[in-house]
C-alpha cells in the first residue's frame, strides 16, 4: 500500500519568491492536513482539508494557503517567502478527522 | 503555557531497558491521543492510537492514557538501538473548530545504547 507522498523533497528558494508543495494521500484517505515543523517551534498545525474544503486552519499568515482536488491530492502555496519560512513541511492524511494521520515524509524548504 | 506539555529530554538507556515516556496536556476536549515516532529527515510514523482513557498494547509498545490526570504515556519494553528516535506526542479534539487538528509535544530524543 502506497504511503503518503510529498514532492519535491527538497527546495531552496530565494526570499521574495513562492513555492508550491505536492501532497498525494493514501488512496481512500480524504483528509489532508499540513503542518511546519521547526527546531524551535515543533510540529505547528497550517490547515485541514476535507472534500476539497478546508475545515481548519492554524494560526499562520495568509502567505500560507492551500487547496485540496477531488482526488484528495493537495498542494499548498506560500507567497512571498521569508527567511523563517525555512522548516521542514510535512502532510500528512487519514480516512478520519478525529485523529491517527499518516505523515509523508516532508519537503525540506530552505529560503536564502 | 502550552496545552501539551513533553520533556524534550535527551533520553539515554542502556539496551533491553524499559523506557517510559510521557506526555501532559490543559485542554479537556482531547479525545483522542497518538504516539509518533520520527527518525532524522524522515515523517513521524504513527505508533500508537487510543481513544478517551485506557491502555492499548501493540508489540512491545503500550500507550496509557489518564484523562482524569491528563496525562499520557508510551512505554518501550525491551528497548533495541533501532528504537533511538525523536517521540511525538499528539492530541485531538472533535469540538467546533478543532476536528482534523492534531497538536503535539515538543518530542523526545531517545537514545539506545548497544
Amino acid at each position: 500500500k502506497a504511503g503518503v507522498t510529498q514532492t519535491p523533497r527538497y527546495l531552496i528558494k530565494t526570499r521574495g519568491q513562492q513555492v508550491t508543495l505536492s501532497c498525494s494521500p493514501i488512496s481512500g484517505h480524504r483528509s489532508v492536513s499540513w503542518y511546519q515543523q521547526t527546531p524551535g517551534q515543533g510540529l505547528q498545525f497550517l490547515f485541514e482539508y476535507f472534500s476539497e474544503t478546508q475545515r481548519n486552519k492554524g494560526n499562520f499568515p495568509g502567505r500560507f494557503s492551500g487547496r485540496q482536488f477531488s482526488n484528495s491530492r493537495s498542494e499548498m502555496n506560500v507567497s512571498t517567502l521569508e527567511l523563517g519560512d525555512s522548516a521542514l513541511y510535512l502532510c500528512a492524511s487519514s480516512p478520519v478527522r478525529e485523529g491517527g494521520y499518516t505523515f509523508g515524509s516532508g519537503t525540506r524548504l530552505t529560503v536564502v | 503555557q502550552k496545552e501539551v506539555e513533553q520533556d524534550p529530554g535527551p533520553l539515554s538507556v542502556p539496551e533491553g531497558a524499559i523506557v517510559s515516556l510521557n506526555c501532559t496536556y490543559s485542554n479537556s476536549a482531547f479525545q483522542y491521543f497518538m504516539w509518533y515516532r520520527q527518525y532524522s529527515r524522515k515523517g513521524p510514523e504513527l505508533l500508537m492510537y487510543t481513544y478517551s482513557s485506557g491502555n492499548k498494547e501493540d508489540g512491545r509498545f503500550t500507550a496509557q492514557v489518564d484523562k482524569s490526570s491528563k496525562y499520557i504515556s508510551l512505554f518501550i519494553r525491551d528497548s533495541q538501538p533501532s528504537d533511538s528516535a525523536t517521540y511525538l506526542c499528539a492530541m485531538s479534539s472533535v469540538s467546533s473548530g478543532n476536528t482534523g487538528k492534531l497538536i503535539f509535544g515538543q518530542g523526545t530524543t531517545l537514545q539506545v545504547k548497544p
